[in-house]
């Protein structure tokens, strides 16, 4: 079974400028999360999607942060612009079910603004 | 609001010791999940080991089980026999299980190296 693919690896951008993020959960896989791990903290999540819809963005920067999964598959995490302080790790994650108590994790996005 | 903490940044293991990594989380919830994820240098983040609130009996996995104290709310990770495949970051995280969402709540994790 593939597991969660994330992509780019890594980024580099200068602040102000826009970058994005692609996630491909494990097939058949209904809910898809966007975590921000800065250095020295652990994950918080941004956003939550069960299918193609949002279940939770609470904690998501809206007036920077974007992020959609149009078809309930795959999904994009777009910041426009970047600040100095989003430099983190984005790590997106798959469940079978909105129940499902293990959540699987990708290689996630090393991204930093300079 | 639910909040998990990891009071030890780092620790250090000899190699077929015993270590064990704490967690303490705040919750005013009786229904929940503890989880102890593995975030290996470079690469992704898994499921170490999990434990549901209502169960008494501490849940263990191979050389991994946890000593869960829910009165004293209370979590930590006993790694026996440690192995140099161990040494990673360690995070312990929250569920509330009765939540609309599935959202954990991380610790800010304890980076455990495993001496030859």
């Amino acid at each position: 079974e593939a597991g969660v693919a994330q992509s780019p690896r890594y980024k580099i951008i200068e602040k102000r400028q826009s970058v994005a993020f692609w996630c491909n959960p494990i097939s058949g896989h209904a809910t898809l999360y966007w975590y921000q791990q800065i250095l020295g903290q652990g994950p918080k999540l941004l956003i939550q999607f069960q299918n193609n819809g949002v279940v939770d963005d609470s904690q998501l920067p809206k007036d920077r942060f974007s992020a959609e999964r149009l078809k309930g598959v795959d999904s994009t995490l777009k910041i426009q612009p970047a600040k100095l302080e989003d430099s983190a790790v984005y790590l997106c994650a798959s469940s079978p079910t909105l129940s499902s108590y293990e959540q699987y994790f990708g290689p996630g996005t090393r991204l930093t603004v300079t | 609001a639910q909040t998990v903490t990891q009071s030890q940044p780092e620790m250090s293991v000899q190699e077929a010791e015993t270590v064990t990594l704490s967690c303490t989380y705040d919750t005013s919830e009786s229904d929940y999940y503890l989880f102890w994820y593995k975030q290996p240098p470079s690469r992704q983040m898994i499921l170490v080991i999990r434990q549901e609130a209502y169960k008494q009996q501490n849940a263990t996995e191979n050389r991994f089980s946890v000593n869960f104290q829910k009165a004293a709310k209370s979590f930590s990770l006993k790694i026996s026999d440690s192995q140099l495949g161990d040494a990673a970051m360690y995070f312990c995280a929250y569920r509330w299980y009765g939540g609309a969402t599935n959202k954990l709540i991380f610790g800010t994790g304890t980076l455990l190296a495993v001496q030859p």
